[in-house]
């Protein structure tokens, strides 16, 4: 069955630095497209990056672009978020979720989440 | 820019049918989503393109839509479908958005 488990979370001061991880299992990781979406404590979802199959293209959400960068290994069948910079506004539990369109076929929406990982930005 | 409006609540008791609704001006051009969210637990999809249900989804959920409305109907709700339900569709860019979710209390 799928799996996906993200780690790296933890508390972080305003302007420094965390990775993200998700470790994929239970499907070809390397075939489908796989998103970051975060949610603030009490608060809705909000999308933040997506990145093609083959890690080509890579796509954010306005206000963490140019301070987040997606990547993946499918080596290690393993998806990755590189945060810097980080703001107070950046506290939040970050999902890695899988989207359902494969082989180039992103569909933008998400058929399986992990558990979540909580990034807290304080000084 | 584009938003998905939807109440911030809906209470039914057990065996009604409760109705939630997300209203969006993008929606007759994109399809909606809907995801549940249990207390203290990752989203689930529960509808996708509009009204189709992922395996292993209860038959008592559908999803319609019909100009900017989409709705998530849930026929003889159980105590146990009590969570918050997103919808979701794309924006202008093609990314995907949000409404700001909707508690369903079933008591």
């Amino acid at each position: 069955q799928v799996q996906l488990m993200e780690s790296g979370g933890g508390v972080a001061q305003p302007g420094r630095s965390l990775r993200l991880s998700c470790a994929a299992s239970g499907f070809t990781f390397s075939a489908y497209a796989m998103h970051w979406v975060r949610q603030a404590p009490g608060k809705g979802l909000e999308w933040v990056a997506v990145i093609s199959d083959d890690g080509n293209n890579k796509y954010y959400t306005d206000s963490v672009r140019g301070r987040f960068t997606i990547s993946r290994d499918n080596s290690k069948n393993t998806l990755y978020l590189q945060v810097n910079s980080l703001r107070d506004e950046d506290t939040a539990v970050y999902y890695c979720a899988k989207d359902p369109g494969d082989y180039g076929d992103v569909r933008y929406y998400f058929d399986y989440w992990g558990q979540g990982t909580l990034v807290t930005v304080s000084s | 820019s584009y938003e998905l409006t939807q109440p911030p609540s809906v209470s039914v008791s057990p065996g009604q049918t409760a109705r939630i609704t997300c209203s969006g001006d993008a929606l007759p051009k994109k399809y909606a989503y809907w995801y549940q969210q249990k207390s203290g637990q990752a989203p689930v999809l529960v509808i996708y393109e509009d009204s189709k249900r992922p395996s292993g989804i209860p038959e008592r959920f559908s999803g319609s839509s019909s100009g900017t409305m989409a709705t998530l109907t849930i026929s003889g709700a159980q105590v146990e479908d009590e969570a918050v339900y997103f919808c979701s569709s794309t924006d202008s860019s093609g990314n995907p958005l949000f409404g700001g979710g909707t508690q369903l209390t079933v008591l």
